[in-house]
């Protein structure tokens, strides 16, 4: 079945440091693909998305591209704050029929130290 | 715009106890969902619904029911409250096949002890 990996945190960075999260997925057919940001204690919060090869999102500075060829979408930004620490979910939906059903990464948490 | 909303937000269950997490959705999604998120794990899928009257399971359904009675509404039932589902509780909506993207409620975190 389709499924989403992504590293294994926490990560520790510095303010103003690069960031990557990586993330691959495993799907039959061509999945939309996404990064949720989850707040300490909210709920999750859509980050930005792609909905086929090659597309790049981005939004708050940060961005993902969906490469097909090594099935991955992982997350960048050039200068983390410290307001970016969260923990960061990546999710692919697409193989699930007519249920829109997403398939969630188990989360990265994100410490920015000042 | 409220969005997707939840009650309560924290709440405290003994063991046996029974009680309904509430969850409602203003932006005529059809599609609605339940997770479970453990301390430290990602998200597990208990029920979903994609239309009133219509629901199934998801990964983790048992000790849980849900109902569908309207497209605004999507309550999740725990009867007979164990400590194992001691969790935060997750709400999530989406608009129509193929628009993949959830919208998601604030979160009910729940203790049985």
């Amino acid at each position: 079945g389709n499924s989403v990996t992504q590293m294994e945190g926490p990560v520790t960075l510095s303010e103003e440091a690069f960031l990557t999260i990586n993330c691959t997925y495993t799907a039959t057919g061509y999945p939309s693909l996404f990064w949720y940001v989850q707040y300490p204690g909210e709920g999750l919060q859509l980050l930005l998305k792609a909905t086929k090869a090659d597309d790049k999102g981005s939004n708050k500075g940060f961005e993902a591209t969906y490469r097909k060829e090594t099935t991955s979408f992982h997350l960048e930004k050039g200068s983390v704050q410290v307001s970016d620490s969260a923990v960061y979910f990546c999710a692919s939906g697409g193989g699930g029929g007519a249920t829109n059903k997403l398939i969630f990464g188990t989360g990265t948490l994100l410490a920015v130290q000042p | 715009n409220a969005g997707v909303t939840q009650t309560p937000k924290f709440r405290i269950l003994k063991i046996g106890q029974s009680m309904t997490l509430q969850c409602t959705q203003d932006m005529n999604h059809n599609y609605m969902y339940w997770y479970r998120q453990d301390p430290g794990m990602g998200l597990k899928l208990i029920y979903y619904s994609v239309g009133a009257g219509i629901t199934d399971k998801g990964e983790v359904p048992n000790g849980y029911n849900v109902s569908r009675s309207t497209t605004e509404d999507f309550p999740l039932r725990l009867e007979l409250a164990a400590p194992s589902q001691t969790s935060v509780y997750f709400c999530a909506s989406a608009h129509r096949v193929g628009a993949y993207e959830q919208y998601f409620g604030p979160g009910t975190r729940l203790t049985v002890t």
